[in-house]
């Protein structure tokens, strides 16, 4: 079976350009939530969805914005992006509320 | 404030022997649940074992444990016959019943090498 799969797996942008994160969940997983984590840190909350409602969102500026489509699949999008944006930005899974499942995240390099 | 504190940044152990993992955490809900993940250099996020707030147990998988002491707000994990693919991050995270979105709560995790 197909765990959580992300994409890209690295990208490197530029300070003020725009990204998209992309996750696929697990089949039959109605829930995904993403963590932005920063090298030597533990990963912090940004946002849950489940049945493409935003069920939480963390302490993050307005730039960061997501969406859940229909096939459970979800998007994380980070405007006009600033050094500190760059971190392994995690996906995870699940029903509404079982344990998580997380890919192998999406490493962001802003230069 | 931090609901999660591992205060070992980076520990080392021998091949097969045990480890133990701090964790202590701060919360005022009666309900929650505490997590216990272990992060490769892939960057992926593995489950490795979760204890409820109202479990009287102890909770085992395998060659993890983890020991729990409700009234010092602390779950630390045991790491038994340490193999060398052990070596990796563990992160411990928390659960809060309040919320209704499903955030985990994590610390700042601990580095584990195992030597050969």
């Amino acid at each position: 079976d197909a765990g959580v799969t992300q994409s890209p797996t690295h990208l490197i942008k530029t300070r003020g350009q725009h990204v998209t994160l992309r996750c696929s969940p697990i089949s039959g997983h109605k829930s995904v939530s993403w963590y932005q984590q920063v090298l030597g840190q533990g990963p912090q909350f940004i946002f849950q969805y489940y049945e493409k409602e935003e069920r939480g969102r963390g302490n993050f500026p307005d730039r960061f914005s997501a969406r859940q489509f229909p096939n459970y699949s979800s998007e994380l999008n980070v405007n006009a992006l600033l050094l500190g944006d760059s971190a392994l930005y995690l996906c995870a899974s699940s029903p509404l509320r079982g344990e998580l499942f997380f890919g192998e995240g999406s490493r962001l390099t802003v230069l | 404030a931090q609901k999660i504190t591992q205060t070992q940044p980076g520990m080392f152990v021998q091949e097969k022997e045990a480890v133990t993992l701090d964790c202590t955490y701060d919360t005022s809900d009666q309900s929650y649940g505490l997590f216990w993940y272990k992060q490769p250099s892939s960057g992926e996020m593995i489950f490795l074992i979760y204890q409820g707030s109202y479990d009287e147990q102890n909770a085992t998988e395998g060659r993890y444990s983890l020991n729990f002491q409700k009234a010092r707000k602390s779950a630390n994990l045991v790491i038994s016959a340490s193999q060398l693919g052990d070596s990796a991050m563990y992160f411990c995270a928390m659960r809060e019943s309040r919320s209704n979105d499903y955030k985990l709560s994590f610390g700042a995790g601990t580095t584990v090498t195992v030597r050969a």
